[in-house]
């Protein structure tokens, strides 16, 4: 089983729709979670971080973390065309640990809004 | 803002040629990350380093080496070029975690498109 595991997509949305990325991970102790945007050719941009369960809104991107459960999710409401990238989600292994610097990246959801 | 600057967009060279991939942070962090990036394999984590001087091997350290003479300065290096390290490389930074023992997010540079042929 993967560590992080993420959905490849592509996820196709209407323009203006909610887009709902999802990833789940294996380490039950995991801290800290992040999503980052990732355009073709471009390097991975941090768009939002959360630590505790329950959801966190940023704009128009909403984090939810569940930890029981083991997924962390990513909302886009109102998606634009310039939405358009791979979003990649990222786990911090463990804490206080020899890979607590560490993120552990899943390969990625292709997310495609369609004007 | 974080500014993590690779010293090159694009890179082509041989093989068996040795290559330095540099990479400066200006924000003060303590920690640097070297990964590559390829279709379909996802960011694998090369090496990372957490202090000056200090360094540690990722998943995938075959093949490379690391310097981290300065805080700001992680440098990759490719002892003898081969054709399957043909890849995107991204060098990011992150702080030491906060107060709440939070770990702090990881910052990329552009990446390094570097060609051996």
């Amino acid at each position: 089983q993967k560590e992080v595991e993420q959905n490849s997509g592509p996820l196709s949305v209407p323009e203006g729709a909610i887009a709902s990325l999802n990833c789940t991970y294996s380490d039950r102790v995991s801290q800290s979670f992040f999503w980052y945007r990732q355009y073709s050719g471009k390097s991975p941009e941090l768009i939002m971080s959360i630590y505790s369960n329950g959801d966190k809104e940023d704009g128009r991107f909403t984090a939810q973390l569940n930890k029981a459960s083991q997924y962390v999710s990513l909302l886009i409401r109102d998606s634009q065309p310039s939405d358009s990238a791979t979003y990649l989600c990222a786990v911090n292994p463990r804490l206080w640990m020899d890979s607590s610097y560490k993120l552990i990246f899943g390969s990625g959801t292709r997310l495609l809004v369609r004007p | 803002d974080v500014k993590v600057t690779q010293s090159s967009r694009y890179l082509v060279k041989r093989t068996g040629e040795k290559v330095f991939l540099e990479c400066v942070q200006d924000m003060d962090h303590e920690n640097m990350f070297w990964y590559r990036q390829d279709p379909g394999l996802g960011l694998r984590l090369i090496y990372f380093s957490y202090d000056v001087k200090m360094k540690e091997k990722g998943d995938i350290p075959e093949g490379y080496s690391v310097s981290r003479e300065k805080k700001e300065r992680f440098s990759l290096i490719l002892e003898s070029a081969s054709t399957n390290q043909t890849s995107m490389y991204l060098c990011a930074s992150s702080s030491e975690m906060d107060p709440l023992n939070s770990n702090q997010p990881q910052h990329f540079g552009d990446g390094t498109r570097l060609s051996i042929l």
